[in-house]
This record gives structure tokens, C-alpha cells and sequence, in this order.
């Protein structure tokens, strides 16, 4: 089915290991995002991507690194998993351009445990 | 420091009653979107008002804007059940690239 799809939905990693969060539109959506959702502080945005090969820091992009290579899909990568990084990750993708604004579109998220 | 702030952080009211939840936020926006969460699902788009609108509808739902008081409010009338969830303003800042800044949600409890 068309849509936007994260996986995996729940992953338990150790301090110190690589992971990646892999999130995949149907929508040939030019801009995808990724947020962390934490307890009191709402969802923050870590990185976006305005198209294939563009790529730029959100407000808190300390420890994770993206990529975008194909336009449908969006790869989050914790190069060194740290506890802090605990958290719901959210992938979300928008058609909007430059003057036309537009709603954004939430996968269903990745629960992230660092032990 | 969070671009949109919700009030209240939580509401509990009996089905059929109206909910109003309250968002402000601090600098100038292209638009103000309403988005739900249920407990461990993700985000659903409701409702987009863009800078130049004051008041809109969809279905149950109306959402006001006054762009001199940087405030919005989102009205869900005749409540039901299945509208437990938490609700989340998001700016889309002037000037910003599509970037979507949340508020942090107003939790509403429905009571049968």
C-alpha cells in the first residue's frame, strides 16, 4: 500500500553500536524529516531533506547522521548509540514546495531503547 | 525554547461535550497545523490554517487563528470516545524550510 513506512518498529541496541532507522515514502514526496518524540519535550526535529542528495541539521542533530540517495527513502543512522538517544523516532514526508505549504505526513515510528 | 506552546497539557471532559485546546507560539508563521497522536501510533494531520485565514472547518473540528495575539485554538464539538488522544500545534515558521516546529501536545481524555 502507498504511504510512509519506518522499520524496524522496535529495536534494543547497546551503548556504543551503530543503528539505523530506515524510513521509506511512496509518495515521491520531495521533503522528509525525521523527529525524536521524548516526554516533555514534544517532538524535536533532528534532520530533513529537501530532495535526493540535500540534506541539513534540525534542532538537535548531535550523534545521528542521514542520507538520502533515493528520494523515497531516508535512512537515520546513531553512529554511537548512547542512552540519551532513547526515544520514538518519527519519520514524516511532505509534497510541499516553496510557496505552497503543505501538511506533513507521520510513519507509525521506531521505539528505540539504548541499554 | 518551544515555538508553540499548548494549553491546557491535559483535558478530561464526558462525550458530547466541546473541547478547546489553546496554542501560542513566539514569531511570524506561514501557517498553523493541528495534528493527532493516539497512545503509540503516529501523527495524523487534521487541519491547516495559513497565515492569512482566521477561522476554518472540517467536520467536527474549527480552528482560529489571530496572528496579532500569535494564539490559535482548536474547537472539537459534540466529543466522542474515539477523539481521546493527544492533540499537537506545529508552526510552519516564515522564512523556514518546510520545518514544522510542536508544541507538546494537549493530552484529552473523552469519558463515556
Amino acid at each position: 500500500d502507498a504511504g510512509i513506512t519506518q522499520s524496524p518498529r522496535y529495536k534494543i541496541t547497546e551503548t556504543g553500536r551503530q543503528v539505523t532507522l530506515m524510513c521509506h515514502q511512496t509518495w515521491s514526496h520531495s521533503y522528509m524529516f525525521w523527529y525524536r518524540q521524548d516526554l516533555g519535550h514534544g517532538l524535536r526535529l533532528i534532520y530533513y531533506s529537501a530532495a535526493a542528495d540535500i540534506t541539513d541539521k534540525g534542532e538537535v542533530p548531535d550523534g545521528y547522521v542521514v542520507s538520502r540517495s533515493k528520494t523515497e527513502n531516508f535512512p537515520l543512522t546513531l553512529e554511537s548509540a548512547t542512552r540519551s538517544q532513547t526515544s520514538v523516532y518519527f519519520c514524516a514526508s511532505t509534497g510541499a514546495r516553496v510557496l505552497l505549504r503543505e501538511a506533513q505526513y507521520f510513519g507509525p515510528g521506531t521505539r528505540l531503547l539504548v541499554l | 525554547s518551544q515555538q508553540g506552546e499548548e494549553d491546557p497539557q491535559a483535558l478530561s471532559i464526558q462525550e458530547g461535550e466541546n473541547a478547546t485546546m489553546n496554542c501560542s507560539y513566539k514569531t511570524s508563521i506561514n501557517n498553523l497545523q493541528w495534528y493527532r497522536q493516539n497512545s503509540g501510533r503516529g501523527l495524523v494531520h487534521l487541519i491547516l490554517i495559513r497565515s492569512n485565514e482566521r477561522e476554518k472547518h472540517s467536520g467536527r473540528l474549527r480552528v482560529t487563528l489571530d496572528t496579532s495575539k500569535k494564539s490559535s485554538s482548536l474547537l472539537i464539538t459534540a466529543s466522542r470516545a474515539a477523539d481521546t488522544a493527544s492533540y499537537f500545534c506545529a508552526t510552519d515558521v516564515e522564512g523556514g524550510a518546510q520545518k514544522l516546529v510542536f508544541g507538546q501536545g494537549t493530552r484529552l481524555t473523552i469519558n463515556p
